[in-house]
Order: C-alpha cells, then structure tokens, then sequence
C-alpha cells in the first residue's frame, strides 16, 4: 500500500524556520518526484516545487525561492521541506505528493502538516 | 503564470443530478509533447486533495466512472455523472504544462 507520512503539525514563532518530513512507503521511492503545496486557510493550492530523489535535483515555483528548501534521504525513503523566515502569512497546511516520471501527477498525497506562526 | 478559472464557484446539487465543472486556461495547455496537462482533484473537508482526472480525461485508479473529463486547448470541463453523497467537497482543476504549476480556485459542490 502507498503511503505518504507526513510529520505532525508545527506551532512556530515568527522569524523561526520549521522543517517537515514526508516519509514513502509502499513503492520505490527514486521512481517518483515529490511535490509539495500549500494551502493557506479557506484557500486554494499553491505548488511550492519538487524534488527527484533519483538525482537530488529540484526545482522551485519563483513565489518560494529563498522561502522553502526541498530535500530527500534516500537511504530513508523520506522527503523534507524547510521554511525559513517565518511569517503569518506562511501559517498552511503543506502537503506532499508523488508524481511519476510519465504524467501520472498526485496520484498520492501525504495528510498535510498545519503550520502556524504566532507569538 | 497561467491562471486557471473555475466556474462556478459553488455549484448546488440534488443526489443523482448531473453536473459540470468548467475550467478555463489564460494559455493553451497542450504541450510542445503532445500532451495537455491538465489535471481534476477533489477535497472533501477535512482531507487532503484526491486525483480524480489527469491528462483531460483520463480517470484515476479507483474513481468511479461517474466522473469524466473533457476539452482541450484552454476550455476543459469535469462532468458528475449522477452525484453521490460523497462527491461533495471543493473540486480543483490543475495544470503542469506551464511552470509554475497552477490551479483554479475551486468549485464547491454543496447540496440542494
């Protein structure tokens, strides 16, 4: 069964950074990119970037350069995301999900991480 | 960025009715390859977005063949095909041929 575990949820004080896992399983993880979106809240999704394991290559929406960092650890089948220079208005739920190197997008989504920035 | 268009924003349905989901593209979604990225998720409250559609028409493993997708160029539409009780919930159309990857603003289906 594919499974896409993400870490819990964050309570995180602005300035500060926060770091998110999303651990595979259930499939070969370097046949597939991982994504990540946010969805601020009551609103509608935003693609953040993705990583491809197989060869540690990323690529970012322009939107979240220098605000998110995407990685992976291959020998744990597991995907990170860290933020940096935490703001309100980067308090989301983030997801990852998996992609294909064919056009089979999403077809897996972790449960989502809610990240709240406050004092 | 390509914005995508999702109309109607709330869409009002009574068990069994059919319905459709139109979303429209600021640029043509057919790729230099042939294919046209364009993809349908739904997110029932509380949970994370469930493909439904990819590649305009084709269904997902597991989604029931009430659901279908159409169009081509920058017009695509999602059709129900008699709505059930568990279809309800925000409906996003995405795209992955123009980067940054963009979606609409959703669609949610509510009950009559």
């Amino acid at each position: 069964e594919v499974k896409l575990q993400q870490s819990g949820d964050e309570l995180v004080r602005p300035g500060a950074s926060v770091k998110m896992s999303c651990k595979a399983s259930g499939y070969t993880f370097t046949d597939y990119a991982m994504h990540w979106v946010k969805q601020s809240p009551g609103q509608g999704l935003e693609w953040i970037g993705t990583i491809i394991p197989l060869i540690d290559t990323t690529s970012y929406n322009q939107k979240f350069k220098g605000k998110a960092t995407l990685t992976a650890d291959k020998s744990s089948n597991t995907a990170y995301m860290e933020l940096s220079r935490l703001t309100s208005e980067d308090s989301a739920v983030y997801y990852c999900a998996r992609a294909p190197y064919s056009a089979d997008y999403f077809d897996y989504w972790g449960q989502g991480v809610m990240v709240t920035v406050s004092s | 960025d390509v914005v995508l268009t999702q109309t109607p924003s709330i869409l009002s349905a009574t068990i069994g009715q059919s319905v459709s989901i139109s979303c429209r593209s600021s640029q043509s979604l057919l790729d230099s390859d042939g294919n046209t990225y364009l993809y349908w998720f739904l997110q029932r409250p509380g949970q994370s977005p469930q493909r439904l559609i990819y590649l305009v028409s084709n269904l997902g493993s597991g989604v029931p063949n009430r659901f279908s997708g159409s169009g081509s160029g920058t017009d695509f539409t999602l059709k129900i095909s008699g709505v059930e009780a568990e279809d309800l919930g925000v409906y996003y159309c995405m795209q992955a041929t123009h980067a940054p990857w963009t979606f609409g603003g959703g669609t949610k289906l509510e009950l009559k």
